[in-house]
């Protein structure tokens, strides 16, 4: 139980262009996603917190409006990187608690890079 | 917020030896711990967590972690370890009633045959 996916596993994309990246928990209901990125060789940085039918919570230095989230449902959220840039390459992973869980699963990462 | 201290980010051992990595953290109030580990291209998977009572946890794969209060400490520990534990290592923390994870930066494990 608790299995978390990650769709696109990878991504490339131009300069500029938007990219989605989805999130579901596969065997579970889960009201809070969280949405972390991870540069190589370094620690995963917590982006925010992506709540179930409400606005998510972003951490500081984190652009909302560069990186919009959208948990429509209890076992979909939703990452977009909105106009990327070079910079915005990274790996994104994605985790999740279950409903009673304190225990947060993790996808498999979807890696971006932008030219 | 709490932040969470990792040392010795490579550490390099042979077959059968003695792992353990050190996990600080900081913050003063309840807290619940983990350990992840990063297999090479795969996902974080839990090893084992600490959420009261006992602070000898026992995880998978033979590994244990102990939870020294006193020294703000959740080290990880193998007695023997094998080719497949090189991975990438991951303590993590999040203050009780707060699911927000903090993590430490990693060990990057390598375990010659």
């Amino acid at each position: 139980g608790a299995v978390v996916s990650q769709h696109p596993s990878r991504v490339i994309c131009k300069s500029g262009t938007s990219v989605k990246i989805e999130c579901r928990s596969l065997d579970f209901q889960a009201t809070t996603m969280f949405w972390y990125r991870q540069f190589p060789k370094q620690s995963l940085m917590l982006m925010a917190t992506s709540n179930e039918g409400s606005k998510a919570t972003y951490e500081q230095g984190v652009e909302k409006d560069k990186f919009l989230i959208n948990h429509a449902s209890l076992t979909l959220s939703t990452l977009t990187v909105t106009s990327a840039h070079p910079e915005d390459s990274s790996f994104y992973i994605c985790s999740a608690f279950g409903t009673g869980k304190r225990t947060q699963y993790f996808g498999p990462g979807t890696r971006l890079l932008v030219l | 917020a709490q932040s969470v201290s990792q040392h010795n980010h490579h550490v390099i051992l042979s077959e059968a030896a003695s792992l353990e990595l050190g996990c600080n953290y900081s913050y003063g109030g309840t807290v619940n711990l983990f350990w992840y580990v990063q297999y090479p291209g795969q996902h974080l998977q839990l090893l084992l967590k600490y959420f009261s009572g006992d602070p000898l946890v026992k995880g998978i794969k033979g590994f244990e972690a102990e939870f020294i209060k006193s020294k703000f400490s959740f080290n990880l520990r193998k007695p023997s370890v094998q080719w497949s534990d090189t991975a990438e290592y991951f303590c993590a923390v999040n203050a009780e009633g707060n699911n927000r994870l903090a993590f430490g930066k990693g060990n990057q494990v390598v375990v010659i045959p």
